[in-house]
């Protein structure tokens, strides 16, 4: 099974502060990195995503950061919020079809 | 209002019972997909169809059966044989399956076994 490892699995933050969370995967034919955010008792949301022919991609107070030949990516949230306290996954899709490959999921706490 | 409906929000079923899961989509997509959701496990798949009358088998298939007859319709029926069916199910949906098409997902079914 091609996996994709996910860390910290919980992660606290003083509002304010960047919250970083990040992945790591073996498969070489992985095309497309997408984040998904997901709130207790619904289902997750695309957050941002990433293509590996770029190392960054910022999209308000989140950022990808992508490093091709250590097969690792990362989510930075900067001044984080209360109303980011959720569930954050990474996955990862091969070229040969649709399938996600998600991590473990990271469960952040943002303090007031 | 276009989007993805899974039914019903919470599901108890007794052991040896056979139970299906509703998941329609109006946002005219070609694939979808059923997700398990396991506290500390992530997101993993159990079955996927990327077109109308086809499937394969996702990580996890075991104990489940699915169908696709309609293109917006996908139900997932978790059957006796799946040993520990006790989880939260997500169903999502994209665009043709060779892009880079965001999966939407459901609001997701809570099944719990009694």
């Amino acid at each position: 099974q091609q996996q994709v490892k996910q860390s910290p699995q919980s992660l606290i933050v003083q509002k304010g502060g960047i919250s970083i969370i990040n992945c790591a995967y073996e498969n070489t034919a992985f095309d497309y990195f997408p984040w998904y955010q997901q709130f207790p008792g619904k289902g997750p949301a695309l957050l941002i995503a990433i293509r590996p022919d770029v190392s960054e991609k910022k999209e308000g107070r989140f950022t990808i950061s992508f490093n091709k030949s250590a097969k690792q990516f990362s989510l930075h949230i900067m001044d984080s919020q209360p109303g980011d306290s959720a569930t954050y996954f990474c996955a990862a899709r091969g070229t040969s079809g649709s399938r996600l490959t998600f991590g473990e999921g990271t469960q952040l706490t943002v303090n007031p | 209002d276009g989007g993805i409906t899974q039914s019903p929000k919470y599901l108890f079923r007794k052991e040896g019972q056979n139970v299906t899961l509703s998941c329609e989509q109006n946002l005219n997509h070609d694939a979808m997909y059923w997700y398990r959701q396991d506290p500390g496990q992530g997101l993993r798949l159990i079955y996927y169809s990327q077109i109308v009358n086809d499937f394969q088998k996702g990580d996890i298939a075991e104990g489940y059966s699915v169908s696709r007859e309609k293109k917006e319709s996908f139900p997932l029926t978790v059957t006796s044989a799946q040993k520990n069916p006790t989880a939260f199910y997500l169903c999502a949906s994209s665009m043709a399956p060779r892009s880079y098409n965001e999966q939407f997902f459901g609001p997701g079914t809570r099944l719990t076994v009694l």
